[in-house]
């Protein structure tokens, strides 16, 4: 019974490829979100959906592109891989009803998905 | 946009010892949501304390307390009796209050427990 989980947790392939990793969240959650962290740990917030509908989209490059099916699935798609997307992707989740209150604040992440791009 | 700043990349701390991480944040805002967050080898990102910024009292959390100051816009964490498993990369991060809005992370601090 994870709260939050990703799929796959380690994704090695070939530079070109295109692969896609999958978050799932059992919380009942609104918001959920995609993070990237790199080789000094530094985390960078990519995208947010909330009841599936994106509302934050950070400075990625096109190649990425997030999917939410609905409001219990964010999935991330990654077209064209380059040696630079080499880092651990990290899922998480928030309650976060837009228009209504209150909202609760705490996010919770996934167990994260190594990406190495060779 | 709202910063965080760690300025301690590392800290070490002898096992039963008393440990304090720094972090210090930027808002104009004056009501928002403070975390400490923990990432231990394994790279789970643990939730270990949080922190309205509406309340004056400090959160505890067992052996985790912070020291919030928010005129000075700092949120310190300490870690009381440090245990082997407290080794891990400790983040602060920050969220507004309002609805739709993200989370800002610090650069983290690593943290070694020596036994």
């Amino acid at each position: 019974d994870t709260a939050v989980s990703q799929t796959p947790k380690y994704l090695v392939t070939q530079m070109g490829n295109d692969k896609s990793i999958k978050c799932e969240q059992n919380l009942g959650h609104d918001t959920m979100y995609w993070y990237k962290q790199d080789s000094k740990k530094f985390l960078k917030i990519m995208f947010s959906y909330n009841n599936k509908e994106l509302i934050i989209n950070e400075t990625v490059p096109n190649r990425f592109s997030p999917k939410s099916p609905d409001k219990a699935h964010l999935n991330l798609h990654i077209n064209s891989l380059e040696l630079g997307d080499s880092a651990v992707y990290f899922c998480a989740s928030s309650q976060d009803k837009i228009g209504s209150s209150p909202v609760t604040d705490t996010q919770y992440f996934g167990p994260g998905t190594r990406l190495t791009v060779l | 946009a709202q910063t965080v700043t760690q300025s301690q990349p590392e800290m070490s701390v002898q096992e039963a010892e008393t440990v304090t991480l720094s972090c210090t944040y930027d808002t104009s805002e004056s009501d928002y949501y403070l975390f400490w967050y923990k990432q231990p080898p394994s790279r789970q990102m643990i939730l270990v304390i949080r922190q309205e910024a509406y309340k004056q009292q400090n959160a505890t959390e067992n052996r985790f307390s912070v020291n919030f100051q928010k005129a000075a816009k700092s949120f310190s964490l300490k870690i009381s009796d440090s245990q082997l498993g407290d080794a891990a990369m400790y983040f602060c991060a920050y969220r507004s209050a309002g609805t739709g809005n993200q989370f800002y992370f610090g650069t983290g601090t690593s943290l070694t427990v020596i036994p």
